[in-house]
């Protein structure tokens, strides 16, 4: 059961424009939402999180929306720069959804120069 | 910085032979877990551990995996019979506290190849 959902596995864009990465969840426990990038043969670093009492989390070149009602959220990256060419994952916990983080199956953004 | 570290970074292992991947979490954090991804797929759950003991384990996780805290610092899992199917990167990681609003530090990952 994947209940959370990352439906693009690729995403190329141009140097300078805007990345969007969307994740799709299906738990409404879900309450706590996180956004990882990972590069090839190095473990995921976090990037960004967001809770449920929030819709919109800013921190530098990133940007995290969340609706609720949607159970969406993503992650926009501007401007894009080559050096955040990597996989993102998103991850969500919940009180009551156990102790682990459930991750998506990725997007590997690639920015063109 | 502090930062989880794991070793070896790559295992290579004869089917049925037991492997032991290990783990050095932040120092101060308390909730320990592993993950493993197959290569092309998600991020899986395997197991999370606190105050010495198993607090949630995953499907995946079945009696030939166990997990260990040694002594202060490490943070052991072991897989006792390897599968073929068991090759994939194997990431630590450590939180503070709970899942709950607190973001997980990741290990640069194990890569276990079983032959």
């Amino acid at each position: 059961d994947q209940q959370v959902k990352q439906n693009s596995p690729s995403l190329s864009v141009q140097e300078g424009r805007i990345s969007i990465l969307n994740c799709d969840y299906t738990n409404s426990m879900f309450d706590y939402f996180l956004w990882y990038k990972k590069y090839p043969a190095e473990g995921p670093t976090f990037l960004i999180s967001i809770s449920s009492i929030k819709d919109k989390n800013e921190d530098g070149r990133f940007t995290v929306f969340l609706n609720k009602s949607a159970k969406h959220l993503s992650l926009h990256i501007v401007p894009s720069q080559p050096g955040d060419s990597a996989v993102y994952f998103c991850a969500a916990s919940g009180p009551l959804t156990g102790n682990q983080f459930y991750f998506g199956t990725g997007t590997s953004l690639t920015v063109i120069p | 910085e502090p930062e989880v570290t794991q070793t070896p970074s790559h295992q290579v292992t004869q089917m049925g032979q037991e492997v032991i991947l290990r783990c050095v979490p932040i120092s101060n954090h308390l909730y320990f877990y592993w993950y493993r991804q197959i290569l092309g797929q998600k991020v899986e759950f395997l197991v999370s551990f606190y105050n010495n003991e198993i607090s949630e384990k995953s499907e995946i996780f079945d009696d030939q995996f166990s997990v260990e805290r040694p002594d202060g610092s490490n943070f052991t899992l072991k897989i006792r019979s390897t599968k073929l199917e068991d090759s994939a990167m194997y990431f630590c990681a450590s939180t503070i506290g709970s899942v709950s609003y607190n973001e997980q530090f990741f290990g640069p990952g194990t890569r276990l190849t079983v032959l």
